[in-house]
């Protein structure tokens, strides 16, 4: 079936270490990649989209991804993150409509990130 | 700040009450989305509005009505819910609707209105 995967559930950290938050999603042709970031009691916001051209997309708070089409992969990076990260963090993508997608968004079902001091 | 602004920000109602969700956006979208959050769960798609006309249900119950008076007003009808309806609404918006070639699928989200049913 048509999906999108998040295989960490939950994540926990130190202050300075590095991320990496891994999204697989099961849609062939052209898809468009984003990762949401949910902070406790605020709404979604946008971290960064991939649309096309540069597979490595830089987004808001030193926050990268890397599109690998062959592994249908968008894993979200960060090379030191911050007691501040702590959050849930959202991989979505909009299927090709040919795939009955009709380009809803669709979202994985999360990665509960948090960081200690 | 988002620019999609959603009124209330909590709610508390009873099963046989009638409430209503409010959300507006100012960014000229032509498209605007009703998700629902339960807790540590990603938003699930309920309803998408068009050009102001209902393009997809997701199979909501009828105990959930929505409503687009304008391009940019989006309403949530509540009436009759049940406890497990507690959730937090978030409401959306998109330059283009689903099935729209230009549409990327990004949507730009408010801060939803958390529901509580007794």
């Amino acid at each position: 079936a048509q999906s999108v995967s998040q295989h960490n559930h939950h994540v926990i950290l130190s202050e300075a270490a590095s991320l990496e938050l891994g999204c697989n999603y099961s849609y062939g042709g052209t898809v468009n990649l984003f990762w949401y970031v949910q902070y406790p009691g605020q709404h979604l916001q946008l971290l960064l989209k991939y649309f096309s051209g540069d597979p490595l997309v830089k987004g808001i708070k030193g926050f990268e991804a890397e599109f690998i089409k062959s592994k249908f992969s968008f894993n979200l990076r960060k090379p030191s993150v911050q007691w501040s990260d702590t959050a849930e963090y959202f991989c979505a993508v909009n299927p090709p409509p040919i795939t009955g997608g009709g380009n809803k968004l669709t979202f994985g079902t999360g990665t509960q990130l948090k960081v200690e001091l | 700040d988002t620019e999609v602004t959603q009124t209330p920000k909590h709610l508390v109602m009873g099963m046989t009450n009638k409430k209503s969700l409010k959300c507006e956006q100012h960014m000229g979208h032509r498209a605007m989305y009703w998700y629902k959050q339960k807790a540590k769960k990603p938003p699930e798609l309920m309803f998408v509005y068009s050009y102001e006309k209902l393009s997809i249900n997701e199979s909501v119950p009828s105990r959930f009505s929505p409503e687009c008076p304008n391009s940019s007003l989006l309403n949530l009808h509540l009436h009759a819910l049940q406890p497990e309806d507690s959730a937090l609404y978030l409401c959306a918006s998109s330059p283009g609707p689903p099935g729209f070639a230009a549409n990327t699928g990004e949507l730009f989200f408010g801060e939803g209105s958390r529901l509580t049913v007794l």
